[in-house]
């Protein structure tokens, strides 16, 4: 298994510029997951999907889109780039095997970005 | 403002020496998370701690969740340089549509052992 695979790992934009970050499991995991890092912030939660086709926002949603299709992919969409998403983004997947709600939250290895 | 406030934000240590890292939580804690991040990379699940009073080891670290289940505790014994990295607690939020996994993270704490 791959895990969570995050791309770009690195990416700099203009103001005003769209772009994809990707985001693919392979886990067969129903939670998927974006936040992200800030020095002296910890991570955030941007936005989160329970399963395909269903999606919600987090603590910091405004600026960001995502879709989820199918079951692997959850891409996270800037529509118009600004520099206060200059950023660390990452991933994370989980799963609700046996009914349990507290399991291991699996992370890609992020996509710097920054926004000029 | 941030629901989980770690101590210390950073932490300098001598090779060799033990030391301990706080999570505290105005709200209880339901599925806490400690997880380890190298400089650059991504997140190393360590342990989850989901009952008051639990404490669950893992080599020369062990985590503790308290009785109120309010304050968490990583304690890591003779630190080597490989223990490098910063420390994060994460805790499951609850009011996301009772969606389980979905994580508020503290602020984190920089650790650095010298040789």
């Amino acid at each position: 298994n791959a895990g969570v695979t995050q791309t770009p790992k690195f990416q700099v934009l203009k103001t005003g510029q769209s772009m994809t970050l990707q985001c693919a499991q392979d886990m067969n995991h129903e939670y998927m997951s974006w936040y992200r890092q800030d020095p002296g912030m910890g991570l955030r939660l941007i936005h989160y999907s329970v399963g395909a086709g269903i999606t919600d926002q987090g603590e910091v949603p405004n600026g960001y889109n995502v879709s989820r299709s199918t079951t692997e992919d959850f891409p996270l969409r800037l529509l118009s780039a600004a520099p206060s998403q200059t950023s660390v983004y990452f991933c994370a997947s989980s799963s609700t095997s046996g009914g349990h709600p507290y399991n291991e939250q699996f992370f890609g290895p992020g996509t710097r970005l920054t926004v000029l | 403002s941030q629901e989980l406030e770690q101590s210390p934000q950073s932490l300098i240590v001598q090779e060799g020496k033990n030391l301990t890292i706080n999570c505290t939580s105005s709200k209880t804690l339901y599925g806490l998370y400690w997880y380890k991040q190298k400089y650059g990379e991504g997140l190393i699940f360590l342990m989850m701690l989901q009952k008051g009073g639990e404490e669950k080891s893992h080599e020369k670290i062990t985590a503790k969740l308290d009785e109120k289940k309010q304050q968490s505790s990583l304690h890591i014994t003779a630190s080597q340089p490989s223990h490098a990295g910063i420390y994060l607690c994460g805790a499951d939020k609850q009011n996301y549509n009772n969606a389980g996994n979905m994580l508020t993270f503290g602020g984190g704490t920089r650790l650095m052992v010298k040789p």
